[in-house]
């Protein structure tokens, strides 16, 4: 059975652009959360996402963003990049809001 | 979440044992205990979780302390492959939806 995958794995932007993470979820997990992971650090929640609704969110500014689709996948968007968003952002899947978390590889973004 | 204390890292030698402490003298009665791993260039894993009983799994094992104030992951046998670092979490189980809260973790190496 595939994991958790998440598109792409490495990308590059500049300060002041904007970046959509994808990730696919285990099939048959509804619930979607998102973590960044600076390095050196434990990855830091982002969002939850449960049946398509926000269910939590972290310390996060207004910049950030996501959305779960009606197949359970979700996006993570984040505008106005500054160099600090430099970091691996990882999603990870379960079956239900307080289930055994399933993680992807991450996508590794770099702010130049 | 209430917080943990780990040791910053540890070392073993492959195949012997490896004890892994957590502190986490603030926990509440309907906090689990919850130990994720992540590997080099990996996603975390999950490992193992307990409540108030030990633990045992087929990649490790859980001892909690009756206070429950301090817990120790039990790598029977430690392989190359653990080398990685180690998560002691603490997860709410009395809230409609729970999040991980990650620290820096253990960094476990092992030496053949």
């Amino acid at each position: 059975d595939a994991g958790v995958t998440q598109s792409p794995t490495h990308l590059i932007k500049t300060r002041g652009q904007h970046v959509t993470l994808r990730c696919s979820p285990i099939s048959g997990h509804k619930s979607v959360s998102w973590y960044q992971q600076v390095l050196g650090q434990g990855p830091q929640f982002i969002f939850q996402y449960y049946e398509k609704e926000e269910r939590g969110r972290g310390n996060f500014p207004d910049r950030f963003s996501a959305r779960q689709f009606p197949n359970y996948s979700s996006e993570l968007n984040v505008n106005a990049l500054l160099l600090g968003d430099s970091a691996l952002y990882l999603c990870a899947s379960s079956s239900s809001t307080r289930g055994e978390l399933f993680f992807g590889e991450g996508s590794r973004l770099t702010v130049l | 979440d209430a917080k943990t204390t780990q040791p910053n890292s540890m070392e073993s030698n492959e195949e012997e044992p490896v004890h892994l402490p957590c502190n986490h003298s603030t926990i509440s009665g309907t906090d689990y205990i919850h130990w994720y791993r992540q590997l080099p260039s990996q996603g975390p894993e999950y490992v193992i979780h307990g409540l108030t009983s030990n633990v045992n799994n087929r990649m490790a094992s859980l001892a909690i302390a009756e206070d429950r104030k301090s817990s120790t992951l039990i790598l029977h046998r430690a392989t190359l492959r653990d080398a990685a670092v180690y998560y002691c979490i603490l997860r709410a189980s009395n809230s409609g939806y729970s999040t991980l809260t990650f620290g820096k973790g253990t960094m476990l190496l092992v030496s053949p």
